[in-house]
Formats: C-alpha cells, structure tokens, sequence
C-alpha cells in the first residue's frame, strides 16, 4: 500500500520570502515521487522528480525538493516565491519497483494551495 | 500534453443517462490512469490500467468501470450518472520510469 499527506492543506507567503510545502509518504517499495502544479482551472505540471538518482532534484521556475528516506519526505522549497506561483501543489508517489498489479500506480497527496502574497 | 487528448473536453448530462469518456495517448504508455478532481480532496483514482485488457480499482471505483482493448485508448463510463458524479475528470499516462503525463481534463456535469 502506498499513500501521501500534505501537511498544509493552505500556505501563504510573501513575494520574495521562501516557500516550503510539505510532503510525507508512505510506499512498501522504492518509490518514484514527483510534484505537480496547478494553476486555476487549468491542467497538472509536472515541477520536478525523483526517480533514484540524486536526492536533492531540481525542477522548473526555481523549484527543489530533497528526498529524504530516513523521514519519508519530499518537501518542495523555493528560495524566493513569486506572484505566478500562486497555485495548487501536488505530491505524488508512484510504485517503482513493486511485483503485482499496484506496480506503477499513482497516488496524490490532497493539494498545498500556495497563495503569494505582494 | 505529451500526447494525451481527452474527450470530450466539457458535457452535461442528465441524471441516469450513460456517459463515456476517452483517453487517448499517442506515446504507447504502459498504464493509464483516471482521476476525479473535487474541491478539497484533491486527484483521487478511479481505476487504473497496467496493460491491454488489465484493468484495476482506485479508491473511488464505485458507479464507473473502464475498458482497455488497445494500448492507446482508455475509456471511463458512468454506467448510471448521478449528481455526485459532476466532476473534473482527468486521464493519466506513464511508463515504468517516466512522469505521468496529463490529459487536460474533462468537465463533467450531471444535472
């Protein structure tokens, strides 16, 4: 079984501050992970990933995340938010290496709404 | 996006009548996803396919079922559509070490 929480359903900052959105998951086997943005009424971006490789990714528009296994995490950060971030955030987990029919099933956390602030 | 065309894009339909939707991918993805987006719950997966004809549940299954008969297409009907199936809907397509790429969604609302 896999499954993902976001750990702030709302977050709000300032334009020029830093941004950090937070994501637990849980997976019985390596997972790929990835976030995903969305802006109103519009579709899903793929922001970054990580597939195993290295740990700290970086993604478009500034973007990074760092998987961390020993907390089970992969939060989002931005040194410095911008006014077009204004968005929904998705964290997903995907099965990478499993047996059975669960491989490659994708699991969405519940969305960070970022609201940016001038 | 990357070859995932949905449709059709916008429908209203009326309480208890079928509806078919169609997910079409041109990358010959291996699995193929549909999702129900609702305010406050985020994506939540309907069904799934991890192959021609293999199809699986999500945690929200009940009131749709799905068909694979070729890699490149995946369809969803609402057998019986009710109100609380009015929703955005979007199709998904990934490989085994790839993003999932997005189709851009499908309106749907049942009145």
């Amino acid at each position: 079984a896999q499954s993902v929480t976001q750990l702030d359903s709302h977050v709000s900052v300032s334009e020029g501050t830093p941004v950090l959105l937070r994501c637990n998951y849980s997976s019985s086997y390596s997972p790929s992970l990835f976030w995903y943005v969305q802006h109103p009424n519009k579709g899903l971006q793929l922001l970054l990933k990580y597939t195993s490789a290295a740990t700290l990714v970086k993604g478009i528009n500034g973007f990074e995340a760092e998987f961390k296994k020993s907390e089970t995490s992969f939060h989002l950060t931005k040194p410095s938010a911008h006014m077009s971030d204004a968005a929904e955030y998705f964290c997903v987990v995907k099965v990478a290496n499993a047996g059975g029919t669960s491989y490659g099933k994708l699991t969405f956390g519940q969305g960070t709404i970022l609201t940016v602030h001038p | 996006d990357a070859g995932i065309t949905q449709s059709p894009r916008h429908k209203v339909t009326e309480t208890g009548t079928p509806v078919t939707l169609r997910c079409h991918q041109t990358e010959n993805h291996r699995y193929m996803y549909w999702y129900r987006q609702d305010p406050g719950h985020g994506l939540r997966l309907i069904h799934y396919s991890y192959g021609v004809k293999d199809t699986d549940k999500g945690e929200v299954s009940d009131g749709y079922s799905v068909s694979r008969s070729k890699t490149e297409d995946f369809l969803l009907t609402l057998e019986s559509a009710t109100s609380s199936q009015t929703s955005v809907y979007f199709c998904a397509a990934t490989g085994a070490n790839t993003e999932a790429f997005f189709g851009q969604g499908t309106r749907l609302t049942v009145v």
